[in-house]
């Protein structure tokens, strides 16, 4: 089936410092989203993106926190600075469409750790 | 607001026995109920969807059915096996103006013994 593809799989970093998650959607697919789930926990939503926009963000997706989609190229969730509960799995997703029935694809995560 | 409800895991279960794991929902908008699945290590991939009430989902021996009177999506399964071991979320989406994330239930985490 389709593919997304996150690098890194896994990121440590010092708590102050910028990361930046990559993710490469599906090829065809125009909107994109990044989840965060802290380790056993509920899948919760951040962010969604279309047409080089912001459509919707969670109370998660903190000021810290920008997404873009330069050119075509990698999606990405960039946190600047990092804190301590950023430590999580962040999981990026695509769909084709923005229907209800249309489904959405995800990648293995990028698991951060803000040391 | 808009919210899934499911059986809290973990769920423990020996091999052949039946599986439910239950689900509600709440929205006032007309959504597709999802059934994803999440191995160790991955990403929550589809199990199947359903965009209609009344009607009936199933794949790899799993089913569910749309129930809008009882806003319920119940999973089940009459024979687990061992690989069926996995989080098992319940999860909805509706069509709006803001491009219509997922929205997902808290995850019922299955161990089945052989």
């Amino acid at each position: 089936g389709p593919k997304v593809l996150q690098i890194p799989s896994h990121q440590i970093i010092d708590m102050g410092q910028m990361v930046t998650l990559n993710c490469d959607p599906v090829s065809n697919h125009l909107y994109f989203y990044w989840y965060k789930q802290i380790l056993g926990q509920q899948m919760e939503f951040l962010v969604n993106f279309y047409n080089g926009k912001v459509m919707e963000k969670s109370k998660l997706f903190k000021d810290q926190f920008s997404v873009e989609r330069p050119d075509g190229s990698y999606f990405t969730l960039k946190i600047q600075p990092t804190a301590l509960e950023d430590s999580a799995v962040y999981f990026c997703a695509s769909s084709l469409g923005r229907r209800s029935a249309e489904t959405l694809y995800f990648g293995s995560g990028t698991r951060l750790t803000v040391l | 607001g808009d919210s899934v409800t499911q059986t809290e895991g973990p769920v423990t279960l020996s091999e052949g026995t039946s599986l439910t794991v239950n689900c509600s929902y709440e929205t006032k908008q007309y959504p597709t109920l999802f059934w994803y699945v999440q191995y160790p290590g991955e990403g929550p991939q589809l199990l199947f969807k359903v965009p209609k009430a009344n009607e009936k989902g199933s794949n790899r021996g799993f089913e569910a059915t749309y129930n809008k009177e009882a806003t319920s999506f119940h999973l089940q399964k009459a024979s687990v096996q061992e690989s069926d071991s996995a989080v098992y979320y319940c999860a909805l989406r509706f069509y709006g103006s803001s491009g219509n994330k997922l929205i997902f239930g808290i995850g019922t985490l299955l161990s089945v013994k052989p």
